[in-house]
């Protein structure tokens, strides 16, 4: 069985500040983990994932995250927070090569001028 | 190249009524998958097809939700009779298969369904 937990439903920060969101999973198997963003009014476009390969993925738009298996933690980071990235930020796993993804519950952005 | 179409966007019907959302996949896409986000829940799944068959549909709620994808291109999910809490937005996504690290699933803008 497979799960996701992001913690924070809402985060906030200035704009040129930090962000961090988190995920921590839960796999029985080696699982392939996603990051996706939904600006308002659109679809889910997706940010980066891990595959097994290098564990610190970059991204589109300066993000990245790193895969950590002892910590089963796979958080979103940009050093430097710009208006555009306000949005929903979603954390996601698989188990296979054409499984479902199994979602976090999706953590809101908002960045203060 | 065109992504995951959806359609209609946004859709009200009363309790009861019959709805049909539709999904156009990329081009070429073998997997579509269906998903669902209630309000202030996470998004999950609904049902995978590989082509015209179904290959999981474990995460259809009931017997009033039909999804299919008659020749393997786009897809339709009929919900018969809608109920009030089938309220949420419909996400349809679309991937290649291929063995190994699973290929990016493209999602559509989604379908919000309100019942009334």
């Amino acid at each position: 069985a497979q799960s996701v937990t992001q913690l924070g439903s809402h985060v906030s920060v200035s704009e040129g500040a930090l962000v961090l969101l988190r995920c921590n999973y839960s796999s029985s198997v080696p699982p392939y983990l996603f990051w996706y963003v939904q600006y308002p009014n659109q679809g889910l476009q997706l940010l980066l994932k891990y595959t097994s390969a290098a564990t610190l993925v970059k991204g589109i738009n300066g993000f990245e995250a790193e895969f950590k298996k002892s910590e089963t933690s796979f958080h979103l980071t940009k050093p430097s927070a710009h208006m555009s990235d306000a949005a929903e930020y979603f954390c996601a796993v698989t188990g296979g090569s054409q499984g479902n993804l199994i979602f976090g519950k999706g953590t809101k952005l908002s960045v203060k001028p | 190249e065109a992504g995951v179409t959806q359609f209609p966007s946004h859709s009200v019907i009363e309790k009861g009524q019959t709805v049909t959302l539709r999904c156009d996949p990329i081009s070429g896409h073998d997997n579509l998958y269906w998903y669902r986000r209630v309000m202030g829940k996470e998004i999950k799944f609904l049902l995978h097809f590989v082509k015209e068959s179904k290959q999981d549909e474990s995460g259809m709620p009931n017997n009033r939700f039909l999804a299919e994808r008659t020749g393997g291109t786009y897809s339709t999910l009929k919900v018969q009779p809608a109920e009030l809490e089938d309220s949420g937005v419909y996400f349809c996504a679309s991937s290649q298969p291929r063995a190994g690290p699973p290929d990016t699933q493209y999602f559509g803008p989604g379908t919000r369904l309100t019942v009334l």
